[in-house]
């Protein structure tokens, strides 16, 4: 079975800085994978799915995230944190027959 | 399109009352999920159903009943509530296709 580890549980960044989330993976076969945001009092919503085809895969509002197989690693990215970044991530596993099980996630704060 | 729509939003209860989350999805999607949100525990699933007509317990299915009424509707019943079930309660769906979630906007439960 597919398991993730985010090796962060809180990030904390300055704006206009770099981001960098961090998702590790175990799986015997390529997984699928997913980014999932939730701004504060909102739903969950997709950022971004790695599904094997281009292992560089771009998301909303500028995050992408990069499939390493090598590294058993799909650590989210972006250039330039803004304010509104702030928000609770969740890196999760998707195998196809099993239900989508979710973590703690990684909380992103954004000071000015 | 409205996606996944939760009822209610918010709701007051004491303990030991019943009370029904009621799910709806308009995308035609075989799978749907109920998961809670606690502070710091990200979202744990409660159940998910692969198919109309049936029901799998999640991680923490304890307190918990579901219905999946139809392919659109599935709802989760508290029947004797406790303070320990407070909590953002998230309904979703999945897309066979990649195993994509759409959610709703959460009902935010308080057992007094």
């Amino acid at each position: 079975a597919q398991s993730v580890t985010q090796l962060d549980s809180h990030v904390s960044v300055s704006e206009g800085t770099p981001v960098l989330l961090r998702c590790n993976y175990s799986s015997s076969y390529s997984p699928s994978l997913f980014w999932y945001v939730q701004h504060p009092n909102k739903g969950l919503q997709l950022l971004l799915k790695y599904t094997s085809a281009a292992t560089l895969v771009k998301g909303i509002n500028g995050f992408e995230a990069e499939f390493k197989k090598s590294e058993t690693s799909f650590h989210l990215t972006k250039p330039s944190a803004h304010m509104s970044d702030a928000a609770e991530y969740f890196c999760v596993p998707n195998q196809a027959g099993t239900a989508l099980i979710f973590g703690k996630g990684t909380t992103l704060s954004v000071s000015s | 399109n409205a996606g996944v729509t939760q009822t209610p939003k918010f709701q007051v209860l004491k303990t030991g009352q019943s009370m029904t989350l009621q799910c709806a999805q308009d995308m035609n999607h075989n799978s749907m999920y109920w998961y809670r949100q606690d502070p710091g525990m990200g979202l744990r699933l409660i159940y998910y159903s692969a198919s109309e007509g049936t029901t799998d317990k999640g991680e923490v299915p304890n307190g918990y009943n579901v219905s999946r009424l139809n392919k659109r509707e599935f709802s989760l019943r508290l029947e004797s509530a406790a303070p320990s079930q407070t909590s953002v309660y998230f309904c979703a769906s999945q897309t066979w296709q990649d195993g994509e979630l759409f959610f709703g906007e959460g009902s935010r439960l308080t057992v007094l």
